[in-house]
């Protein structure tokens, strides 16, 4: 059974302290892992897609990186609006299948 | 902005009740998605539809049904509603064939008194 581990669970920051959100992961066969953000109230928006060890993707404040074994999600000098849950899933084989974490909720205090 | 809509956004019921979600997406993608969100659980898919009339179980699908006449609309229904069904439930769709639901709308949040 695919599992996803993400911690902390949550995570409280001074504004401009760099950090990294951790999803560690056990599957059988990755093609894909996917990092969104969450805002309360609201639907998970997509940030990055990786899919090979190795792999990095960047976005502005944000840079996603991938192993065998785990993804980062380094956040470079925060901001208050990168207040969120982030949300790591990996994508195995066979039908659809999207393993999501539980989360990282993120506050970032000015 | 990709364009899906999500009604209701609330909705209290009793148990025992029929109740049916519905997700409409303004573009034409095929691939749509129904998973529900709960405390202590990552989003768990629920169905999924790969084409109008094309639908398949997702790992919690008991107690759900879905349909899909048309391409821009996917429905979630639950036959009799349970206390345990009660969550927060989100439409995805995906831009690629399949595999990875890329957008979200914003939920319905539904409880089953």
């Amino acid at each position: 059974e695919d599992q996803v581990t993400q911690s902390p669970e949550a995570l409280r920051l001074q504004e401009g302290e760099s950090s990294s959100l951790n999803c560690s992961y056990t599957v059988s066969g990755l093609r894909g892992l996917f990092w969104y953000r969450q805002d309360p109230g609201k639907g998970p928006e997509f940030l990055f897609t990786l899919y090979s060890a190795g792999e990095e993707k960047e976005k502005e404040r944000l840079k996603a990186t991938l192993t065998k074994k785990e993804s980062f999600l380094h956040i470079t000098a925060p901001k208050p609006e990168d207040s969120a849950t982030y949300l790591c899933a990996v994508f195995s084989g066979g039908y659809q299948k999207v393993t999501f974490g539980t989360g990282t909720k993120l506050q970032v205090i000015p | 902005d990709a364009g899906i809509t999500q009604s209701p956004r609330h909705k209290v019921t009793e148990t025992g009740t029929p109740v049916t979600l519905r997700c409409h997406q303004t573009e034409n993608h095929r691939y749509m998605y129904w998973y529900r969100q709960d405390p202590g659980h990552g989003l768990r898919l629920i169905h999924y539809s790969y084409g109008v009339k094309d639908t398949d179980k997702g790992e919690v699908s008991d107690g759900y049904s879905v349909s899909r006449s048309k391409t821009e609309d996917f429905l979630l229904t639950l036959e009799s509603a349970t206390s345990s069904q009660t969550s927060v439930y989100f439409c995805a769709i995906s831009e690629s064939d399949g595999g990875q639901p890329q957008h979200f709308g914003d939920g319905t949040r539904l409880s089953i008194l």
